[in-house]
């Protein structure tokens, strides 16, 4: 497709177990981002990848939160022992990965946890 | 206190009115991108910057590296501008990072 895609873009889930989600960046794209949208909340920062390798892992806020991404294109962002507190809309962005490279969003994955 | 402070955080305005959203920002940074968020709807990136003035149709964007602060104008503000309007700084550190802005809601009655 010609955008960022990613899936599922809705999730339930009960609390402890683990999801996956999953973008596809657009083609070409070498940097790719996930960030997380609470409800009432402003975006925030969960890692960034250039290529297969992530320099920046800064914002996970836990170490039940994991990504990796694959062959430089899709990746997925993994929660285990899911919490209430990571009800979300968890969004992913890609860009042909230069500092002056505009950023192209997904429409989000809406994760709730009950 | 946030890296990235926007202003108005909430802002409603009449079909027709200029519009000016701020951003003031306090690490350095290597790009300044304004985001677009309608409700219940994606992000879109709607400038980059990292010097100087972009326009594009009825939106211009400025940016006073010196002053780290950063302007959105709307002009001749349409109801279909309602959106969030997120300023989002690169930080110019190692990484590509963004620290974001929490956003100005704006809602334009017709």
């Amino acid at each position: 497709g010609a955008g960022v895609s990613q899936s599922p873009s809705n999730k339930v889930t009960e609390k402890g177990k683990d999801v996956e989600l999953r973008c596809d960046p657009i083609s070409g794209h070498t940097a790719l981002y996930w960030y997380r949208q609470s409800l009432g909340q402003g975006l925030e920062f969960l890692i960034y990848f250039q290529g297969n390798s992530a320099p920046d892992k800064s914002g996970l806020p836990s170490d039940r939160f994991s990504a990796e991404r694959t062959g430089g294109s899709v990746s997925t962002l993994t929660i285990q022992r899911t919490q209430q507190e990571d009800s979300a809309v968890y969004l992913c962005a890609s860009s042909l990965g230069g500092i002056n490279s505009p950023l192209h969003f997904g429409n989000g994955t809406r994760l709730t946890v009950t | 206190k946030n890296e990235v402070e926007q202003s108005p955080q909430n802002l409603t305005a009449q079909e027709g009115e200029f519009i000016t959203i701020n951003c003031s920002y306090s690490v350095g940074i290597s790009a300044l991108h304004w985001l677009q968020q309608h409700p219940g709807g994606g992000i879109v990136s709607l400038f980059m910057l990292s010097s100087g003035k972009k326009k594009h149709g009825r939106l211009i964007a400025t940016i006073n590296i010196q002053e780290k602060h950063s302007s959105l104008h709307i002009t001749a503000s349409h109801p279909r501008d309602s959106a969030v309007y997120i300023c989002a700084v690169r930080w110019g550190g190692a990484t590509n990072k963004l620290i974001f802005g929490t956003g100005t809601l704006l809602a334009v009655q017709p």
